[in-house]
């Protein structure tokens, strides 16, 4: 079965600072990831997402993440943090191959950016 | 890019009624769309698949007689919740993919917010 672990409720950090979000992921097959983020009464964002190739992917608003598969884990970064980061940021994962078209979310991670 | 739209945004409605919630793929065609729960500060749960022409599959623990999912074409699917009770609030959240890419993401909509009183 595939799961998505995000161990941390709520970053906290200061504008213009480095920020990460950790996601640890759990699948038999080989992992699709994706990176959402989520404003208050809003839909998700798409941020970016690994399918194959290198291990850091851009994606968009500055934010990256990188693929480690030794620990699986796909953390979210972003080098100077912005006030308007500060929202609710999932991880997902799709096991293309067990699991279909399903996408598992994480928890949730509510990133606090203080000005 | 790929647009979802959801409809209502939100509703308030009684006790005991049924609510419909529209979700459309604007511009592409979705064999799959897929129903989530969110309740306040959690994570999404899937209801349900929905694929188009053929019944849904519900996740465990989800009503399927309580939710009742229409995907009749391929830009258009319907989630009804039945007899509706205050249990039932909470943040609605369809997404679809685009039948010609594979690999892609899922596009979500932006969600409606049932409130039973």
């Amino acid at each position: 079965a595939q799961s998505v672990a995000q161990p941390e409720d709520q970053v906290n950090v200061a504008e213009g600072n480095p920020l990460t979000v950790k996601c640890t992921y759990s699948v038999s097959g080989n992992p699709y990831l994706f990176w959402y983020v989520q404003y208050p009464n809003r839909g998700l964002q798409f941020l970016l997402k690994y399918i194959t190739g290198d291990n850091l992917v851009k994606g968009s608003y500055g934010f990256e993440a990188e693929f480690n598969k030794s620990q699986t884990s796909f953390h979210l970064k972003k080098p100077s943090a912005l006030v308007s980061d500060s929202a609710l940021y999932f991880c997902a994962v799709r096991d293309m191959y067990t699991g279909g078209f399903k996408t598992i979310f994480g928890a949730g991670t509510r990133l606090f950016v203080k000005a | 890019g790929a647009v979802v739209s959801q409809h209502p945004s939100w509703v308030i409605c009684k006790s005991g009624t049924s609510v419909k919630i529209e979700c459309r793929s604007l511009d592409f065609q979705a064999t799959t769309m897929f129903w989530y729960r969110q309740f306040p500060k959690q994570s999404l749960m899937l209801m349900a698949t929905s694929n188009e022409g053929s019944k849904a599959t519900y996740e465990q623990g989800v009503e399927k007689d309580k939710f009742l999912i229409n995907h009749a074409s391929l830009t258009l699917s319907t989630l009804t919740v039945t007899s509706a009770h205050p249990e039932d609030s909470s943040f609605y959240i369809c997404s679809a993919r685009d039948l010609y890419q594979t690999y892609n993401e899922q596009f979500f909509g932006p969600g409606t917010r049932l409130t039973v009183l």
